[in-house]
């Protein structure tokens, strides 16, 4: 029973760079989160998805964009990477919205220098 | 603006003591979910409160929802080593999409 899953677990990027961090979830969630961790700041929400084909914007989206392509998997984007995007993502995934967000991955830490 | 005040931020206490954190709003929530997260780790869900006044036990933990659900408290009983880690309290906010807001944590270190 994997949960979710996320790809890579630790990364270095040089600013400008593009990547795409993965989630895969098995437990056929309707409702996917990506969410960042910063030092004092709690979890942030950067987008979300409330279904397969779907994505909506949380409260820090800017530099940031998303998919949803198949319902099991959720990806976040950079496109052009800044020190400022340094930080620990979370994906996490939920059955019935955000009333109990049960599974989260094990994060991705990803340093942009 | 962060809607969710933790408190203490920081706790290093001895085993077999008891301590409480706090969770702080003006808002309303519909529900409050509490985490704990382990270093290198995601957040793993304890509990889950959605009724004001609620009170739910989980072995040494007791967690307790305020009265007009604005602010939640954890509370442990005989602290052990094993409980160290962060411990997040998130509310569910009763508009639109119920976006989950989390607090600024508290980080607890229970030494042997």
């Amino acid at each position: 029973n994997a949960g979710v899953t996320q790809t890579p677990k630790f990364r270095v990027l040089k600013t400008g760079q593009s990547m795409t961090l993965l989630c895969a979830q098995d437990m056929n969630h309707e409702y996917m989160y990506w969410y960042r961790q910063d030092p004092g700041m709690g979890l942030r929400l950067i987008h979300y998805s409330v279904g397969e084909g779907t994505t909506a914007k949380g409260e820090v989206p800017d530099g940031y964009n998303v998919s949803r392509l198949k319902k099991q998997n959720f990806l976040l984007g950079l496109e052009s990477a800044a020190p400022s995007q340094t930080s620990v993502y979370f994906c996490a995934s939920s059955e019935h919205g955000t009333k109990r967000i049960a599974f989260f991955g094990q994060g991705t830490r990803l340093t942009v220098v | 603006t962060q809607l969710l005040e933790q408190s203490p931020q920081f706790l290093s206490i001895q085993e077999g003591e008891n301590l409480t954190v706090y969770c702080n709003s003006s808002s309303v929530f519909s529900s409050l979910q509490w985490y704990r997260q382990e270093p290198g780790e995601g957040p793993v869900l304890l509990v889950t409160v959605v009724t004001g006044g609620e009170v739910k036990k989980l072995k040494r933990l007791t967690f307790q929802f305020g009265d007009a659900r604005k602010d939640s408290s954890l509370h442990i009983t005989a602290a052990q080593p094993g409980d160290t880690g962060l411990y997040l309290c998130a509310g569910s906010m009763n508009t639109g999409f119920q976006k989950l807001v989390f607090g600024t944590g508290t980080r607890l270190l229970v030494s042997p």
